[in-house]
C-alpha cells in the first residue's frame, strides 16, 4: 500500500526567507502523481503544485517549486521569498492512475511565517 | 471558479444523534469525496462518489453512510454520532476530464459530538 510521510509537524521562518517542506512516499508504481495542497487558517484547501512522476523536470509555480527525486521517493516543496500569507498547513498527497482519483495524504506540516 | 459549499462551518451534536453534513458543488463535477481531517493523521477518505447514486467506501467508512441523489450534492450521514467522530469534515469535488487532477475543497465542517 502507498504511504506518504511528512516528517516535519511544524516549521517557522522569517518573512522573505526560503523554506523547504519535506515529503517522502512509498510505492511500487512507476507512474503516479504527487501534489502539494495548502490549507490556510480557517480557509479552504487549495492546490499549490503538482508533479507527474514520468516528468523529470521539477514543477514550478511562481515562488513555489518542488524537488522531485523519484529514485529516493522524495517530493519536497520549496517556498522562496516567503510571505505572511504562506502561513498554512501544507499537505503532500499521492495519486495512482486508475485509483478513481483517490489521494493518499501525508499528516501535514504547519508552516508559520513570522514578520 | 469552482465553488464547493458545506452546510455548516461548526456543528455540535449529542451522542446518538443522527447527523447530516451536506456538500454542494457548482461545477458539474462527476466525482465527490468526503474526508475526515484529524491532527497528525492528515486527511482520510470516508466515502467517494463517481456519479449520482454511485458510491465507494474509502479507508474509514465505519459509522458513516452517504447519499448522492443529485450530481451537485453529496451528503455524509452519521447514523448514530459518537464522541470519536468529533473531527473536521472536508468535502471535495473533481472532474475526471481535467488534466490537473485537482480536487476542489469546501471550507469544512468542524463537528463536535458531546
Amino acid at each position: 500500500a502507498q504511504t506518504v510521510t511528512q516528517s516535519q509537524p511544524e516549521m517557522s521562518v522569517q518573512e522573505a526567507e526560503t523554506v523547504t517542506l519535506s515529503c517522502t512516499y512509498d510505492t511500487s508504481e512507476s507512474n503516479y502523481y504527487l501534489f502539494w495542497y495548502k490549507q490556510p487558517p480557517s480557509r479552504q484547501m487549495i492546490l499549490v503544485i503538482r508533479q507527474e512522476a514520468y516528468k523529470q523536470q521539477n514543477a514550478t509555480e511562481n515562488r513555489f517549486s518542488v524537488n522531485f527525486q523519484k529514485a529516493a521517493k522524495s517530493f519536497s516543496l520549496k517556498i522562496s521569498d516567503s510571505q505572511l500569507g504562506d502561513t498554512a498547513m501544507y499537505f503532500c498527497a499521492f495519486m495512482k492512475p486508475g485509483s478513481n482519483y483517490q489521494l493518499i495524504w501525508g499528516a501535514g506540516t504547519k508552516l508559520i511565517i513570522k514578520p | 471558479d469552482v465553488k464547493v459549499t458545506q452546510s455548516s462551518r461548526y456543528l455540535v451534536k449529542r451522542t446518538g444523534e443522527k447527523v447530516f453534513l451536506e456538500c454542494v458543488q457548482d461545477m458539474d463535477h462527476e466525482n465527490m469525496f468526503w474526508y475526515r481531517q484529524d491532527p497528525g493523521l492528515g486527511l482520510r477518505l470516508i466515502y467517494f462518489s463517481y456519479d449520482v447514486k454511485m458510491k465507494e467506501k474509502g479507508d474509514i467508512p465505519e459509522g458513516y453512510s452517504v447519499s448522492r441523489e443529485k450530481k451537485e450534492r453529496f451528503s455524509l450521514i452519521l447514523e448514530s454520532a459518537s464522541t470519536n467522530q468529533t473531527s473536521m469534515y472536508l468535502c471535495a469535488s473533481h472532474s475526471p476530464g481535467t488534466v490537473t487532477y485537482e480536487q476542489y475543497f469546501g471550507p469544512g465542517t468542524r463537528l463536535t459530538v458531546t
